[in-house]
């Protein structure tokens, strides 16, 4: 158990409206990432941080913007929603293994809806 | 692009069997992970391998990385319902990709 937490759980919310996913860790990690999950693609990495204020694009970040304005959160906010944004959404973080290597823990996922 | 192709999609097999999964790639990495992943939780890291050829072996899992780095297997021994879920590869170099996953249902 890394100590992360993603509220809200589930979303539904409606086409062009915000929304905002939060990721919460306890264990004061530098680098903490946003993936999206759908079937057929596995994980895909939205955006990262690795550090309060210093965040890089991901993979499919378009339509997507984050912050973090201190270690523990991590914010992902969809300015206005659409329907291919329906997904599942999981919050990382980085622990040191051997030395340069890293190994991935995952928040318990946030299920949106964009009707 | 998947640049990670696991193999197969989904798999369905009877408590005691034995099953092997594939993780395939084009790409070397410097380590390869399996994550295990139940409905409505985030993936849970069951190995990372680093060494071209090594083999892990976490009770009746066993897992191997390609001489070249490229591909990686996962073996269970005796599956149980236990064993269900979605096991996904990722591999690590700059970033890390991950699989679409192999999606296993043991029966009992």
């Amino acid at each position: 158990d890394a100590g992360i937490t993603q509220s809200p759980r589930h979303k539904v919310t409606e086409t062009g409206t915000p929304v905002t996913l939060r990721c919460h860790q306890t264990e004061n990690h530098r680098y903490m990432y946003w993936y999206r999950q759908d079937p057929g693609h596995g994980l895909r990495l939205i955006h990262y941080s690795y550090g309060v204020k210093d965040t890089d694009k991901g993979e499919v970040s378009d339509g997507y913007s984050v912050s973090r304005s201190k270690t523990e959160d991590f914010l992902l906010t969809l300015e206005s929603a659409t329907s291919s944004q329906t997904s599942v959404y999981f919050c990382a973080i980085s622990k040191p293994w051997l030395a340069g290597r890293y190994e991935q823990f995952f928040g318990p996922g946030t299920r949106l809806t964009v009707l | 692009t998947q640049l990670l192709e696991q193999s197969p999609q989904f798999l369905s097999i009877q408590e005691g069997e034995n099953l092997t999964v594939y993780c395939n790639s084009s790409s070397v990495f410097s380590s390869l992970q399996w994550y295990r992943q139940e409905p409505g939780e985030g993936p849970v890291l069951l190995v990372t391998v680093v060494t071209g050829g090594e083999v892990k072996k976490l009770k009746r899992l066993t897992f191997q990385f390609g001489d070249a780095r490229k591909d990686s297997s996962l073996h269970i021994t005796a599956a149980q319902p236990g064993d269900t879920g979605l096991y996904l590869c990722a591999g690590v170099d700059n970033d890390m990709r991950f699989g679409a996953g192999t999606r296993l249902t043991v029966k009992p």
